[in-house]
């Protein structure tokens, strides 16, 4: 069935530097795309989202990129600090509020 | 901001009892909510959308009389795992929209609710 996932699981970068998140999803009708942070026993957490009649879209110290063309979003984060350490998911909103998650990345940060 | 709580966080139970888990919109009011569940190092699997005052609608493959669904109040969902076993150990997330915050499409989660069956 349709699916949202993500090429890399985990992710280590040194802190200060940009990291990039990169997430492949299958469903060309889906209009909305949202990025989670998930911290260790927490619920997921909103970060930035974008819609599909966007490319980009920036946040504090985020962006979000979208390749409509071969069904790619990635997610940059800026000078990456320790607090980043979390896992990241990128979602498919398919109608309403309905929600369905990629794989997710765990993004380390070495300090 | 939109606040979802969740109740308990985490509940131990013996294999063939049932639990019933919470889900409070605290500052807005929610005609539809989501429950996901997640195993250990993977992603958030869409169980159910919880619709307040009508039956739930359940995702393929989701048993509906093992994960009972009540929304009874614009702010309250309830799931109960019904005649647990240990399979169904796992990290119970409930989540909402206020309509508002950061977008109407977006989700705000509860904390979780992790369930171990013994």
């Amino acid at each position: 069935g349709e699916s949202v996932g993500l090429h890399l699981p985990t992710l280590s970068v040194q802190e200060g530097d940009n990291s990039i998140i990169n997430c492949a999803y299958s469903n060309s009708a889906s209009d909305y795309f949202i990025w989670y942070k998930q911290e260790s026993g927490k619920g997921p957490q909103f970060i930035i989202d974008i819609r599909s009649n966007m490319d980009k879209r920036q946040g504090q110290r985020v962006t979000v990129l979208l390749n409509k063309t071969v069904k790619h979003l990635s997610l940059q984060i800026a000078a990456t600090q320790p607090g980043d350490s979390a896992v990241y998911f990128c979602a498919e909103n398919t109608g309403g509020f309905k929600t369905i998650f990629g794989a997710g990345t765990r993004l380390f940060v070495k300090a | 901001g939109a606040v979802v709580s969740q109740h308990p966080s985490w509940v131990i139970c013996k294999s063939g009892t049932s639990v019933k888990i919470e889900c409070r919109s605290l500052d807005f009011q929610a005609t539809t909510m989501f429950w996901y569940r997640q195993f250990p190092k993977q992603s958030l699997m869409l169980m159910a959308t919880s619709n307040e005052g009508s039956k739930a609608t359940y995702e393929q493959g989701v048993e509906k009389d093992k994960f009972l669904i009540n929304h009874a109040s614009l702010t309250l969902s309830t799931l109960t795992v019904t005649s647990a076993h240990p399979e169904d150990s796992s990290f119970y997330i409930c989540s909402a929209s206020d309509g508002i915050t950061s977008g109407a499409n977006v989700l705000t989660f509860g904390a979780g609710s992790r369930l171990t069956v013994l």
